[in-house]
């Protein structure tokens, strides 16, 4: 049973430049939320996605955008990069809340590192 | 709005000791609290799951307790071992199910041996 994958691992990038990270659910999932992680930080919640809408927002600016497809895997973009911006990426995935096997256990991947120089 | 917090930020013990980690949160109206682990540079692994109905879940060498009404829940390690090092961190959800994870920001253990 395969858990929460990202890719990519590690990335570098320079001010102004666009990302795109992305996410697959683990098996069954259909909820996908992202966290940012700054160094020596707790994560901080951005956006949740299912049935491929935004449903939740973070105190995130508009350059933070999503996307889900149609079999649950997700896509964070960053755009106008800023230094700011450099942090560890986590998705995480879960049921809907309103399924009935529903715990409210969130599994996380092991994470995209982004670095903007 | 939640607050989490994590004290001690870090924590250094001999291999062997049993320890307890600390989290508060400011709104004891959760759905849950969860525990995870997270290692150097890598993501988060969930460790223990308590639903607002319970006050505690082990598993292994692991208890972790729950009191709402004092906005507290403590993570006890047993026989720590040098492989228990790692960066703790606890996360309170909100009532409503759809909330997310509020985070603290980890108490940092190492377990000396």
């Amino acid at each position: 049973d395969a858990g929460v994958t990202q890719s990519p691992t590690h990335l570098i990038k320079t001010r102004g430049q666009q990302v795109t990270l992305r996410c697959s659910p683990k098996s069954g999932h259909d909820t996908v939320s992202w966290y940012q992680q700054a160094l020596g930080q707790g994560p901080q919640f951005i956006f949740q996605y299912y049935e491929e809408e935004e449903r939740q927002r973070g105190n995130f600016p508009d350059r933070f955008s999503g996307h889900q497809f149609p079999n649950y895997s997700s896509e964070l973009n960053v755009n106008a990069l800023l230094l700011g911006d450099s942090a560890l990426y986590l998705c995480a995935s879960s049921l809907l809340w309103d399924r009935e096997f529903w715990t409210g256990e969130l599994f996380f991947g092991e994470g995209s590192r982004l670095t903007v120089l | 709005k939640q607050e989490v917090t994590q004290i001690p930020a870090a924590l250094s013990v001999p291999e062997g000791e049993n320890l307890v980690l600390n989290c508060s949160f400011t709104d004891s109206a959760i759905y849950n609290l969860q525990w995870f682990r997270q290692d150097p540079g890598k993501g988060l692994t969930s460790l223990l799951l308590i639903q607002s109905s319970q006050r505690e879940q082990t598993s292994g060498r692991l208890n972790a307790s729950l009191d709402k009404s004092s906005g507290r829940s403590t993570l006890y390690i047993a026989a720590s071992q040098p492989g228990d090092s790692a960066t703790y961190l606890c996360a309170a959800r909100g009532l409503q199910g759809n909330t997310p994870l509020v985070f603290g920001k980890g108490t940092r253990l190492s377990v000396i041996a």
